[in-house]
């Protein structure tokens, strides 16, 4: 199986500050074929189902904000938000859909500092 | 509108049964996969298991693999999860997923449900 890790656990931004998030796979989810990693990210609220915001990495979900940007390929992965606003605060996923089972990351817990 | 609603969760007693439902609207059913994907309280998301549109193409995560069974039908937009020998690390919230791409196996999950809480405890 594919272990994903993310880093920090947590993080604390004030608003407008630029927040990063770190996604790793123990194997890479590049697929020679397409060229395409298979990550996407998800932002998950309390009492609320998880939200797609990037797929192939780097390709923003649509309705996501712009503010929003996935980048990486292989085996390291980042989500940046650009400029943190009230409604971000939650808790941020990474998953492979290389192979199967297709693993999530522990979660990233960013809040307004 | 998309829209995917499971239901049938609950209290049930360890080494239980507990049969999960998910119906969908707002798209073509038969021409996307499906998963489900769990968490547990205080727990992030875990993977459980996915079905391919036809249905004939199915994957389990090792922890469920043997109790639990995916199957859809597509003549009435509907998704299940059999699960057997329910134990209490089954308890979870379970999410019906909706795969992102047009017949893709592999995708990521674009439309998700509220999710149905499902409890084993004596």
């Amino acid at each position: 199986d594919i272990v994903m890790t993310q880093s920090p656990d947590s993080l604390g931004a004030s608003l407008g500050e630029r927040a990063t998030i770190s996604c790793k796979s123990s194997q890479s989810v590049l697929s020679t074929s397409n060229n395409k990693s298979y990550l996407a990210w998800y932002q998950h609220k309390p009492g609320q189902p998880p939200k797609l915001l990037v797929y192939w990495a780097s390709t923003r979900e649509s309705g996501v904000p712009a503010r929003f940007s996935g980048s990486g390929s292989g085996t390291d992965f980042t989500l940046t938000i650009r400029s943190l606003q009230a409604e971000d605060v939650a808790v941020y996923f990474c998953q492979q859909y290389y192979s199967t089972p297709f693993t999530f990351g522990p979660g990233t817990k960013v809040d307004i500092k | 509108e998309v829209q995917i609603v499971e239901s049938g969760g609950g209290l049930v007693q360890p080494g239980g049964s507990l049969r999960l439902s998910c119906s969908a609207s707002g798209f073509t059913f038969r021409d996307y996969t499906f998963h489900w994907v769990r968490q547990a309280p205080g727990k992030g998301l875990e993977y459980v298991s996915t079905i391919g549109y036809k249905g004939g193409t199915t994957y389990y995560a090792d922890t469920v693999k043997g109790r639990f069974t995916i199957s859809r039908d597509n003549s009435k937009s509907t998704l299940s999860l059999q699960m057997n020998s329910l134990g209490a690390e089954d308890t979870a919230v379970y999410y019906c997923v909706k795969a992102r791409s047009f017949g893709e196996l592999y995708a990521p999950g674009d439309y998700w449900g509220q999710g149905t809480r499902v409890t084993v405890s004596s």
